[in-house]
């Protein structure tokens, strides 16, 4: 079934620790995204992806990287945690052809991240 | 860019009332405005969505409808049950980023 794919789900690391979490989807998307956010509050756009080698920053700053080698895999990175990245980091793909008008955009199941 | 705003940011109702929730855009050149239902622990899903060309959409009990003339657009809730308690998100696509910009999302609260 096509779906995207994040792990891990919850995420307990120390400060300093060097963390990536990963992203894949089935969906046959090109673009990829990832949004910060705190439960039930805004959905913060940090990075996104309009395919292969191709990697923008969002609207949020955000210390973490992210990679694009493969068409279905999006991976974000903190090179050093800190308690000021406790969040949820959701995943997204989507897919967009102007020329037919169509959009939809969906979203993987998150990873809760507690940087102690 | 994009911005988008929504309103109200809580709304409480009683089992079997209407809900509605509204929101502005400022890009004119937006043609594509979904909307997002998030239960508590889990991932937004697309729960219906408006393209510029029409001005109204109805999927059972929810509806959207969108005014370009005055950028805004609503999500009309009837016969509201208590699994309707979620957070919803309107959007906006950012036509130049090709990218969704969220409003700032509506807690939605049915009471039995």
């Amino acid at each position: 079934e096509a779906d995207i794919y994040q792990t891990p789900r919850y995420l307990v690391i120390g400060t300093g620790k060097k963390i990536t979490l990963e992203c894949s989807q089935t969906m046959g998307h090109d673009k990829m995204y990832w949004y910060q956010q705190d439960p039930g509050m805004e959905l913060h756009l940090i990075h996104y992806s309009y395919g292969v080698n191709s990697t923008e920053k969002g609207d949020l700053s955000s210390e973490s990287t992210v990679s694009r080698i493969r068409t279905e895999h999006f991976p974000l990175t903190l090179e050093s945690a800190r308690p000021s990245h406790t969040s949820q980091y959701l995943c997204a793909s989507s897919e967009f052809q102007d020329r037919v008008g169509t959009y939809e955009q969906y979203f993987g199941p998150g990873t809760r991240l507690t940087v102690t | 860019g994009e911005n988008v705003e929504q309103h109200p940011s809580t709304l409480s109702v009683q089992e079997g009332d209407s809900a509605v929730i509204k929101c502005t855009y400022s890009d004119s050149a937006s043609n594509y405005f979904p909307w997002y239902k998030q239960e508590l622990g889990k991932r937004p899903q697309l729960i219906i969505d408006i393209r510029s060309n029409v001005g109204e959409k109805k999927d059972q009990r929810i509806a959207v409808t969108l005014n370009k003339t005055a950028k805004h657009f609503s999500l009309h809730i009837t016969e509201t049950q208590p699994e309707d308690s979620a957070v919803y998100f309107c959007a906006a696509l950012d036509t130049g980023r090709r990218a969704l910009t969220f409003g700032s999302g509506t807690r939605l609260q049915v009471q039995p």
